[in-house]
């Protein structure tokens, strides 16, 4: 029944790992969202797809890397993982393009890495 | 470039009372306003938007005021209750190339205090 779902939950790694966050909506949205929350409670968007099309890329280090399979799977690839890579990753989704309607946020993902 | 501006940071109220939150935008063209509230832990949730042909909405407690000339937009909470003690992020929609997303102010940590 969740609506947006994102996993894991936790994510503890050392530095220079690599691991991947997956994100599945099942609303029928066109578009999903890569977010990225610090310590600081910051909501800064990382990537948006809309029906599997990038459609923002925000200035990232490309050691992150999204993937949509299909409109209803967005998953986060993070390589050579570093210690400021910390926070929690939230996906989301929303109709349309999403400048007229809200976004629906999954649960997140909190990532530590040590 | 995009901003939203959110003020207070913090903000404490007695059980009761009202609680105001304001931001500013940047974007003369941003035409959608989301407010979202995250409880310790959580997702953020949609508990209200408005958008830009309105100038006031109301859903009982919570009500949000815009005025587009002035470029700002507040959430007003009445009567407030503990269990809106809770971080608020404004939002607004900025453009980013061909699309547009929403860029979300800084938080407010509103505690409401028994």
């Amino acid at each position: 029944d969740t609506a947006v779902s994102q996993t894991p939950k936790y994510l503890v790694t050392q530095m220079g790992n690599d691991k991947s966050i997956k994100c599945e909506q099942n609303l029928g949205h066109d578009t999903m969202y890569w977010y990225k929350q610090d310590s600081k409670k910051f909501l800064k968007i990382m990537f948006s797809y809309n029906n599997k099309e990038l459609i923002i890329n925000e200035t990232v280090p490309n050691r992150f890397s999204p993937k949509s399979p299909d409109k209803a799977h967005l998953n986060l690839h993070i390589n050579s993982l570093e210690l400021g890579d910390s926070a929690v990753y939230f996906c989301a989704s929303s109709q349309g393009r999403g400048y007229y309607y809200g976004y629906t946020f999954g649960s997140g993902t909190r990532l530590t890495v040590v | 470039g995009e901003n939203v501006e959110q003020h207070p940071s913090t903000l404490s109220v007695q059980e009761g009372d009202s609680a105001v939150i304001k931001c500013t935008y940047s974007d003369s063209a941003s035409n959608y306003f989301p407010w979202y509230k995250q409880e310790l832990g959580k997702r953020p949730q949609l508990i209200i938007d408005i958008r830009s042909n309105v100038g006031e909405k109301k859903d009982q407690r919570i009500a949000v005021t815009l005025n587009k000339t002035a470029k700002h937009f507040s959430l007003h909470i009445t009567e407030t209750q503990p269990e809106d003690s809770a971080v608020y992020f404004c939002a607004a929609t900025f453009s980013s190339g061909s699309a547009r997303q929403l860029t979300f102010g800084s938080g407010t940590q509103l505690t409401v205090l028994p």
